[in-house]
């Protein structure tokens, strides 16, 4: 079956401007994340969603991050003002089970690799 | 918490048996060790999860000794294409306040 997909692979964007990262999720997987990976680092938490709702938003660095899944699949990650510490891969991750729980297999998307010049 | 600790990178030559070990002194009794694999470019993949004692797939075994403190994780007969970021994490990760924390990981370098 199809794996998580991520659009678009690649943005390039300047400061101050707006962008919308999207995910689409495995086809039933009710648990969703979103991570930040910078070059040489591990993926850092940023948000998950059970369902429609943000269930923990605390991985999210400050207010110009929002994300939503108004439906329950498709998740869109937004970042307004955007800044050059943005820059990074945004990846996307849905498990099937619920719950917020490492223990539940994540499957990642490719990424989403953000550039701000 | 529980932390995990591991080597920044090994290197090890195509045939061999590559063993790389994760800390995680303050690993919790409802706690489960999970390790991932990522390819330049690609999202994480998920490899091998454990409790206890020993885990065998058709990727890897994860072995666990009795106090939990520690796993390793082997890859039997790697090939080039074993080349990638190995991630250990322990949780439930099930507060707020426990975030999943996935660390640098382990950078292994197969060679021919």
């Amino acid at each position: 079956g199809a794996g998580v997909s991520q659009t678009p692979s690649n943005k390039v964007t300047e400061k101050g401007k707006y962008v919308e990262l999207r995910c689409d999720p495995i086809s039933g997987h009710t648990a969703l994340y979103w991570y930040r990976q910078s070059l040489g680092q591990g993926p850092e938490f940023l948000i998950y969603f059970q369902g429609t709702g943000a269930a923990d938003d605390s991985g999210l660095p400050n207010d110009r991050f929002f994300a939503v899944r108004p439906e329950g699949s498709v998740s869109t990650l937004k970042i307004q003002r955007t800044e050059r510490g943005d820059s990074a891969v945004y990846l996307c991750a849905s498990s099937r089970t619920p719950g917020r729980v490492s223990y539940n297999e994540q499957f990642f998307g490719p990424g989403t690799r953000l550039t701000v010049l | 918490l529980a932390k995990t600790t591991q080597p920044i990178s090994m290197d090890s030559y195509e045939g061999q048996e590559v063993n790389i070990t994760c800390s995680h002194n303050n690993i919790a009794t409802n706690d489960y060790i999970t390790w991932y694999q990522q390819f330049p470019s690609q999202g994480p993949r998920f490899i091998i999860q454990g409790y206890k004692t020993k885990v065998t797939n058709e990727v890897a075994s994860l072995f666990i000794p009795a106090d939990r403190k520690s796993s390793t994780l082997s890859l039997p007969r790697v090939s080039l294409s074993d080349t990638a970021v190995y991630y250990c994490l322990v949780g439930p990760h099930e507060n707020r306040d426990d975030k999943i924390i996935f660390g640098k990981g382990t950078r292994l370098h197969i060679l021919p």
